[in-house]
């Protein structure tokens, strides 16, 4: 197994661009999660998903859309990035009535 | 009011002595669960334990123990017998309901540094 992927690793964008961040498990995990960590701080939820179809928000959604078409992947979209948006982007993954979530490397997004 | 509150920003530890990392959570959810995760300066997330608020035993994963008061509403987490790899940033996080899937709320988080 994979476990949880994230693409790309590194991503620098200027202010408006819009771009999707890439996450996909292949342990055929329900739960999907985005979290954002700033510099120097803990992570903030941005959308979760308890499964194909459902998605919902989390503490710090605007300016941040996803959608759920499979089980697999959980894509999120910046519509039109703002410096505000620089941070480290993780996913996360995990079955229901486990209590550890699996984490994904990090994308670190820069935007000037 | 956070609900996950880290008072410790930063901490030295000496090899092999045991460190104790505080958390305190604020909810009004009977059912909840609080979770450690480490992160190391390589960045990823390492899932370390996890006490429910219906556990009435302390949970203990190895090195690790979670000493819960549940009154408190305190987490915190012992490290026993440190090792220059614990060396790293520790998160606190709840997550509150039964079927709150995969929604946690972190704490600020508190960096350990252990010396040899």
């Amino acid at each position: 197994n994979a476990g949880v992927t994230q693409t790309p690793k590194f991503q620098v964008l200027k202010t408006g661009q819009s771009m999707t961040l890439q996450c996909a498990q292949d342990m055929n995990h329900e739960y999907m999660s985005w979290y954002r960590q700033d510099p120097g701080m803990g992570l903030r939820l941005i959308h979760y998903s308890v499964g194909a179809g459902i998605t919902d928000q989390g503490e710090v959604p605007n300016g941040y859309n996803v959608s759920r078409s499979t089980t697999e992947d959980f894509p999120l979209r910046l519509l039109s990035a703002a410096p505000s948006q620089t941070s480290v982007y993780f996913c996360a993954s995990s079955p229901p009535g486990v209590n550890e979530q699996y984490f994904g490397p990090g994308t670190r997004l820069t935007v000037t | 009011a956070q609900k996950i509150t880290q008072t410790q920003p930063g901490m030295f530890v000496q090899e092999k002595e045991a460190v104790t990392l505080d958390c305190t959570y604020d909810t009004s959810d009977q059912s909840y669960g609080l979770f450690w995760y480490k992160q190391p300066s390589s960045g990823e997330m390492i899932f370390l334990i996890y006490q429910g608020s219906y556990d009435e035993q302390n949970a203990t994963e190895g090195r690790y123990s979670l000493n819960f008061q549940k009154a408190r509403k305190s987490a915190n987490l012992v490290i026993s017998a440190s090792q220059l790899g614990d060396s790293a940033m520790y998160f606190c996080a709840m997550r509150e309901g039964l079927a709150a899937g995969n929604k946690l709320t972190f704490g600020g988080g508190t960096r350990v540094l252990v010396k040899p």
